[in-house]
Order: C-alpha cells, then sequence, then structure tokens
C-alpha cells in the first residue's frame, strides 16, 4: 500500500512537554511538508523538506522543529515554546507535478 | 501566508444542482490545485491547472483559471451527498515549491 502514513492519530502533550509526531512515506518523493489547520480554518505550512538532510522554516515554524535524516520519515516536534499546539497535524509529501499526497493527521490537544 | 481566499465560506444544496465555489489569490503562480477533505480526514487532490490553461475537466468537475483577475472556479455538476465535503484551493508561487492554501468552502449536499 502505497502512501503517507502519520501516527499518532491522537496526542495529548502536558504543560512543559515536547512531543513528536511521525510521518513516512513510500512514495520515494523527495519533498516533505508539515501543515497545521485550526478549527474552519486553512492549513499553515510550519516546515518543509525538498531533500534529505535539508529542510526550511514555513510561515508558522516557531515552537516546532523536524529532521529529515531519511527520505522516507519527516518526523515533527511541538516543543514546550509552542504555547497553542492544540490543532490537527497534517503532513504531506510532492510528486513531481508539483502534487501534493496527504497523511490522515494527527489530532493534538493539551492536558 | 495564506495566498488562496475562497468564497463562499459555506455552501448548502439539494442533491442533484450544480456547486460553484471561487478562489482569489494574490501573486503569480505556477499552478493552481483544488484539494478535498472529509472531517477529520487528510486532503486528497482534486485537479491541478497549469498557469498557462483556462479550462479543465474531470468527470463531474470543472475548473476555470483567470490569471489577469488572478481567480479560479471549481464547479461540481450533478452533486451527490457524497461530495458533502471541504474544498480547498492552493497556490504554488511562480519561485518557490510551496503550496499555499485557502480557508476552505464547506459544502453539504442534502437528500
Amino acid at each position: 500500500d502505497g502512501g503517507i502514513t502519520q501516527s499518532p492519530k491522537y496526542l495529548f502533550r502536558k504543560e512543559g512537554q515536547n512531543v513528536t509526531l511521525s510521518c513516512e512515506q513510500n512514495l520515494n518523493h523527495d519533498a516533505m511538508y508539515w501543515y497545521r489547520q485550526d478549527p474552519g480554518q486553512g492549513l499553515r505550512l510550519i516546515y518543509y523538506s525538498q531533500i534529505v538532510n535539508d529542510f526550511q522554516k514555513g510561515d508558522i515554524a516557531e515552537g516546532y522543529s523536524v529532521s529529515r535524516e531519511k527520505k522516507e520519515s519527516f518526523p515533527l516536534t511541538v516543543t514546550s515554546a509552542q504555547k497553542n499546539p492544540t490543532a490537527f497535524y497534517l503532513c504531506a509529501s510532492r510528486s513531481r507535478p508539483g502534487i501534493l499526497f496527504f497523511g490522515s493527521g494527527t489530532q493534538l490537544s493539551v492536558l | 501566508s495564506q495566498q488562496g481566499e475562497e468564497d463562499p465560506q459555506a455552501l448548502s444544496i439539494q442533491e442533484g444542482e450544480n456547486a460553484t465555489m471561487n478562489c482569489s489569490y494574490k501573486t503569480s503562480i505556477n499552478n493552481l490545485q483544488w484539494y478535498r477533505q472529509n472531517s477529520g480526514r487528510g486532503l486528497v487532490h482534486l485537479i491541478l491547472i497549469r498557469s498557462n490553461e483556462r479550462e479543465k475537466h474531470s468527470g463531474r468537475l470543472r475548473v476555470t483559471l483567470d490569471t489577469s483577475k488572478k481567480s479560479s472556479s471549481l464547479l461540481i455538476t450533478a452533486s451527490r451527498a457524497a461530495d458533502t465535503a471541504s474544498y480547498f484551493c492552493a497556490t504554488e508561487g511562480a519561485n518557490d515549491y510551496k503550496l499555499s492554501f485557502g480557508a476552505g468552502t464547506t459544502v453539504t449536499v442534502r437528500a
């Protein structure tokens, strides 16, 4: 089954805690993206990576960190510096024509 | 930054009717794409139209692009209950690999 796998589906963060959201793809795509979606709103870009060992900040990178050590994996860490982390997080990879393939998302809530 | 803005924010139609939604954007683009999102799920790509194209069809979907007005429209013909979802336009800038999403149009198709 080809696609993007995000885990976990639901995640709870305690105050002061860092949490990591997993994103794996087996589509052999070079570029991967993390978006944040708040209720009733569009997607805002957090970080993106066009190639292994390289990544760039998106529009709302503060309080988040990423790594891209393998082509297949692009984990997102929500740090304690992110004061309003409750949101739906979406990971995507990009095909050559520029189409994004999305995972099923992770809902992060604060305890 | 959210480049695209969809209009209307919400749309309720009867099964069998057509649904039209519009997207406006601000800067030069390589292409414009439409995505669909069912509640609590990831986005699914529907159609891509390049900046040098004016109209494109895919099944019951028709997309137009007017680069002089920086606007696009998505028409869903003969709507079905299964078309109930949120629809987002996304633009790829002329000089980068980032897709910027609008806030979406929520479409409800009544049986």
